[in-house]
């Protein structure tokens, strides 16, 4: 089993549905990341958090420490929100990354 | 430039040989990290450097691989003896701070193919 997972694998939307993508972890963590790989293969940080909820712009992520579980939500989908959307977590101890599988997120027009 | 640079883009050598791969940090970030990514999978960590000092090589597949930071600023990740599977991305992320808990700006990758 994985640290960190990531569901579902695949999803296919239509413009302007509402999409959730989730993590879950086992570890203890310091602080969780959200990313967003693009088809050309550039990774841009979306999200850091450790604790609540973060807005920017049509994306929202969620953590719950308790529970270890993470959500990453976008809102009015766009074709150009189609990319792999990446997990990551900082174990409370050591700088390192560990980061899930990702996402592969397609929005039709 | 403004971002984290990597060279090459893409190296494609024979097996056996050494390949040295480069990343260029953001000015004045402190932290480097590598990692490498197969296709289709998130990215894994191999290594990373405080400065010039490598913290943690726990991720390092074995002694083949080894990185460097010597001056603290740009950092080589050198693979001896390539093998087939090492054939990968290779990215490297630089933050500018050392918490661990800062985000990561990651370069655009060197895709590695060894023949």
């Amino acid at each position: 089993k994985n640290e960190v997972e990531q569901s579902p694998q695949n999803l296919t939307a239509q413009e302007g549905e509402f999409i959730t993508i989730n993590c879950s972890y086992s570890v203890g963590i310091s602080a969780l990341h959200w990313l967003q790989q693009h088809p050309g293969g550039g990774i841009v940080s979306l999200f850091m958090l450790s604790s609540g909820k973060k807005k920017h712009g049509r994306l929202i992520a969620t953590i719950n420490i308790q529970e270890k579980h993470s959500s990453l939500h976008i809102t009015a989908s766009h074709p150009r929100d189609s990319a792999v959307y990446i997990c990551a977590v900082k174990e409370t101890s050591g700088s390192r990354l560990t980061f899930g599988e990702g996402t592969q997120l397609t929005v039709n027009p | 430039g403004a971002g984290v640079s990597q060279s090459p883009r893409y190296k494609v050598t024979k097996r056996g040989q050494d390949v040295a791969l480069r990343c260029d940090p953001i000015s004045g970030h402190v932290s480097l990290y590598w990692y490498r990514q197969a296709l289709g999978q998130g990215p894994e960590f191999l290594t990373y450097f405080n400065y010039e000092a490598q913290q943690d090589k726990s991720g390092l597949p074995n002694d083949r691989f080894s990185a460097e930071r010597p001056e603290g600023s740009i950092s080589t990740l050198t693979i001896q003896r390539t093998e087939q599977r090492d054939s990968a991305m290779y990215r490297c992320a630089t933050t500018w701070g050392t918490s661990g808990t800062d985000t990561q700006y990651f370069g655009p990758g060197t895709r590695l193919t060894v023949l």
